[in-house]
């Protein structure tokens, strides 16, 4: 079975910093990885779709990357500010199913 | 519609009462999936609807849960007998399929006492 792991659970920065968010997964047959955000109290918000052909999607300050032989994707935060702050979730699509990590809890300091 | 919408936002119930949790996926997305959130944790599937295929309902946790949906369109989460263990925020998605992006509904919170 297909196991999603994001490391860290938690992170602190001070605005303006650029950071890089982890996530593993252990088979590396999967269709697409998608990364997400969540507010609290809310539903999840998509940021970027990769497919599995693709290397890596930019969309504004945020930049997603894959490799899949490694079982590995990061989503790098270029110039963080306070409104980033929220839990940002990776999954990995094998088949029909959508395999959720845990998430990486950010907080952006002003 | 312009995203996914799901009803009631909340709901609180006594312990036994029967629930029913909707949602209303992305015009012409053909997979409907179903995910409970529990208070810190991580997304549980409950259940999968593609087109006219009979739905994939290995994640349902017992056999108080059912789902069904309609006309390949709007879906509804039913819950019998509910208890406090079902105390959790019900999340509905949809996607083009095969699995395409995956979007999300804000949810539906339901407190049974």
């Amino acid at each position: 079975k297909q196991e999603v792991t994001q490391i860290p659970a938690a992170l602190s920065v001070p605005e303006g910093e650029n950071l890089v968010l982890n996530c593993s997964f252990t088979d590396s047959a999967i269709y697409n990885l998608q990364w997400f955000r969540q507010d609290p109290g809310k539903g999840l918000t998509s940021l970027l779709l990769i497919q599995s052909s693709q290397r890596e999607q930019t969309s504004g300050r945020l930049n997603a990357s894959l490799d899949k032989s490694s079982g590995r994707s990061t989503l790098y935060i270029a110039a963080s500010q306070p409104g980033d702050s929220a839990t940002y979730l990776c999954a990995v699509i094998t088949g029909n199913q959508f395999y959720f990590g845990t998430g990486t809890s950010l907080t952006v300091i002003p | 519609g312009a995203g996914v919408s799901q009803s009631p936002s909340n709901k609180v119930t006594e312990k036994g009462k029967d629930v029913e949790l909707r949602c209303d996926p992305i015009s012409g997305h053909t997979a409907l999936y179903w995910y409970r959130q529990s208070l810190g944790q991580g997304l549980e599937f409950l259940i999968y609807f593609q087109g006219n295929s009979a739905p994939d309902k290995s994640g349902l946790p017992s056999d108080r849960f059912s789902a069904e949906r309609t006309g390949g369109s709007v879906s509804t989460l039913t819950i019998q007998r509910t208890q406090q263990e079902d105390s959790a925020v019900y999340l509905c998605a949809s996607s083009f399929a095969p699995p395409g992006e995956l979007f999300f509904g804000e949810g539906s919170r339901l407190t049974v006492l």
